[in-house]
């Protein structure tokens, strides 16, 4: 059964970093697309991140240059390390397996199989 | 960015009732579009992608439709467990956008 679960979370402070941690299991996490989606208190979701199974990643501008998505092949785990955290970066983080497609125009990935997330509070 | 607008932000219905919520992009996103579930405090759950293809487990009441720039979900008879919000996402670009969701609630 695929099964991805977040952690790492918790309140930091306006300009600090952060790690989170996504523990998969049921599949390789080097052989697939994984993705990021977060989620402010009692707002929508916005798509953060994605990382192909070559290694390319991709970033929204809200984070660009702020965030990075990697990955531990020897642990199965994907991570989102964030830095200059700013208010605006609170909500709920959820990683997610993606479903995938080849096209001519190139990859097309779908957040699939999403975890309970990890919530990041950035306040003083 | 790719913007993602849907309609209407909230919609009250009864168990039973047929619903439709529509979504359209600024720009033409060919059928790369998906639509999700989501209860309180939960994960948001993948019901259909490629506009019409309805993931697996999921209810038949559920069907999708449209292409270019304008799609609609629409659940056959609402039943309890589907009062929730729903979301769709474009994922024709790297740069995958959201609509600002759409809340179905009892009325």
């Amino acid at each position: 059964e695929v099964q991805v679960v977040e952690s790492g979370g918790g309140l930091i402070q306006p300009g600090g970093s952060l790690r989170l941690s996504c523990a998969a299991s049921g599949f390789i996490v080097s052989s697939n697309f994984m993705s990021w989606v977060r989620q402010p208190p009692g707002k929508g979701l916005e798509w953060v991140s994605v990382i192909y199974s070559d290694g390319s990643t991709y970033y929204a501008d809200s984070v660009k240059g702020r965030f990075t998505i990697s990955r531990d092949n020897s642990r199965n785990t994907l991570f989102l390390q964030m830095k200059s955290l700013r208010a605006e970066d609170t909500a709920v983080y959820y990683c997610a397996k993606d479903l995938f497609w080849n096209t001519i125009s190139g990859v097309l990935t779908l957040p699939q199989s999403w975890g309970q997330g990890t919530l990041v509070t950035v306040s003083s | 960015d790719i913007q993602m607008t849907q309609s209407p932000s909230t919609l009250s219905a009864s168990v039973g009732d047929r619903v439709t919520i529509t979504c359209r992009a600024s720009q033409t996103i060919s059928r790369w579009l998906a639509w999700y579930q989501q209860r309180p405090g939960k994960a948001p759950n993948l019901l259909i992608y490629q506009a019409s293809n309805l993931e697996s487990g999921v209810p038949s009441r559920f069907t999708g439709s449209g292409s270019g720039t304008e799609f609609t979900l629409t659940i056959s008879s609402l039943q309890p467990d589907d009062f929730a919000t729903y979301y769709c996402q474009q994922y024709n670009t790297y740069s995958r956008t959201f609509g600002q969701g759409t809340k179905v609630e009892i009325k």
